[in-house]
């Protein structure tokens, strides 16, 4: 079974850019979750999605990242414009259908954002 | 306020040598709890969790970790270490409130002394 996969590994942009992130879950997981870690701090949730609905979107730093999931699959998480502090590694993770009890969360290889 | 703390920024032991590193949440309830690791260029992996039953979990690669409901802890220990162990471990809970989001302490970066 293939595990999260995340695209691409390393992004390096210009302040005032745009990137999209790019994340596929394990086949037939409902649950997608983004995280990312900032330097030197800890990981941070961002939102969770269930199939294509966003459950939580409490840790969305700011209206400059938008996060989709169109048809349920896979996942894009955008930032635009970029700025210095978005710098840091982006994890995404999936999970079974939480009613079933299954919380555990498998976690993709990360994207590592570099803003200069 | 609701966090997990790792206490320890950075250890350094000597291969075969025994580890524990720490971990304490602060939680009305007891949470789910997990270790995670991620050794260089890696993503993260599940080390071991615990939902509920016995409090002394085994998790994968011989380590294991024992929760402590009146300590509100889940520290994380192995017998014998070895150089690839070497690697950044993280403790994290899952609130019962809140079963979608994980809450992740700062990790804990193990070095392995030859």
């Amino acid at each position: 079974e293939a595990g999260v996969t995340q695209f691409p590994s390393h992004s390096v942009i210009e302040k005032g850019q745009t990137v999209t992130l790019r994340c596929d879950p394990i086949s037939g997981h409902d649950n997608l979750y983004w995280y990312r870690r900032v330097m030197g701090k800890e990981i941070k949730f961002l939102l969770h999605f269930v199939k294509e609905s966003k459950q939580d979107e409490s840790g969305m730093p700011n209206n400059r990242f938008l996060a989709e999931r169109t048809g349920g699959t896979y996942s894009t998480l955008k930032v635009q414009p970029a700025e210095l502090e978005d710098s840091g590694v982006y994890f995404c993770a999936s999970s079974q259908d939480l009613a079933s009890g299954a919380y555990e969360q498998y976690f993709g290889p990360g994207t590592r954002l570099t803003v200069t | 306020a609701q966090s997990v703390t790792q206490p320890d920024i950075h250890i350094t032991v000597s291969e075969g040598a025994s580890l524990e590193l720490r971990c304490n949440y602060s939680y009305g309830a007891t949470p789910y709890l997990f270790w995670y690791v991620q050794s260089p260029g890696q993503g993260l992996q599940l080390l071991l969790k615990y939902f509920s039953g016995d409090t002394l979990v085994q998790g994968i690669k011989g380590f294991e970790a024992e929760f402590k409901r009146s300590q509100s802890s889940f520290n994380l220990r192995k017998p014998s270490v070895h150089w690839s162990d070497a690697a950044e471990y993280f403790c994290a809970v899952c609130p019962y409130s809140s079963a979608s989001k994980i809450i992740f302490g700062s990790g804990t970066r193990l070095s392995i002394r030859p």
